[in-house]
């Protein structure tokens, strides 16, 4: 099992930018996927998920109307895409396979660095 | 939103001590309720989940206990890997959320 997270990098406030995560060696359409994020040298603060066959997902109201999860099981991937992007979005965010039949994160990919600054 | 609370934030503790970290749900989670282990620079790790079940490859001396409101990890004799910070996050409702770590440090 191994998710990859990468599109992380440097965008100004309001910018936008998309997230994608690979998911190889389990098959993608029977799992749920998440995202996690962790401002520096902060906790972990769960994002958005969505189910493994994408007709349900949630998100936080920290990121409601700005931020859309979505998957393409044609090519096992998962998305996140980030508008209106605003300094209190920089973090790690981490991309997470769930567990059979659950919304449980079980495997977690090493993730990727969104920095918003001007 | 049902709020985690971690206790205590630091622990200071020596090699091959046993360690009791708490946990403790604003309202009933049943027993979904998970724990991870976090390394510097590393991403999390599942340690147990439905809280007392150590998922696959954890050893046998990290347990988990608890239901309802109150949790607990324990650390049976504490190896030089796992100074780390430790999460429990409740998936039993949405918003899904994490405690704010307890961070086990070497004494």
């Amino acid at each position: 099992v191994q998710v990859l997270e990468s599109g992380g990098g440097l965008v100004q406030p309001g910018g936008s930018l998309r997230l994608s995560c690979a998911a190889s060696g389990f098959t993608f359409s029977d799992y749920a996927m998440t995202w996690v994020r962790q401002a520096p040298g902060r906790g972990l603060e769960w994002v958005s998920s969505i189910s493994g066959g994408g007709g349900v997902s949630y998100s936080a109201d920290s990121v409601k109307d700005r931020f859309t999860i979505s998957r393409d099981s044609s090519n096992n991937t998962l998305y996140l895409q980030m508008n209106s992007l605003r300094a209190e979005d920089t973090a790690v965010y981490y991309c997470a396979k769930g567990r059979m039949g659950s919304w449980l994160t079980e495997n977690w990919g090493q993730g990727t660095l969104v920095t918003v600054s001007s | 939103e049902i709020v985690m609370t971690q206790s205590p934030a630091t622990l200071s503790v020596s090699p091959g001590e046993r360690v009791t970290l708490s946990c403790r749900a604003s309202q009933s989670v049943s027993s979904r309720l998970a724990w991870f282990q976090q390394k510097p620079g590393q991403a999390p790790r599942l340690l147990i989940y439905g809280a007392s079940t150590r998922a696959t490859d954890i050893p046998a001396r990290f347990s988990g206990s608890g239901s309802g409101t109150e949790f607990s990890l324990t650390i049976s004799s504490l190896q030089s890997e796992d100074f780390a910070v430790y999460y429990c996050q409740q998936y039993s409702n949405w918003p899904l959320t994490f405690g704010g770590g307890t961070k086990v440090e070497i004494k």
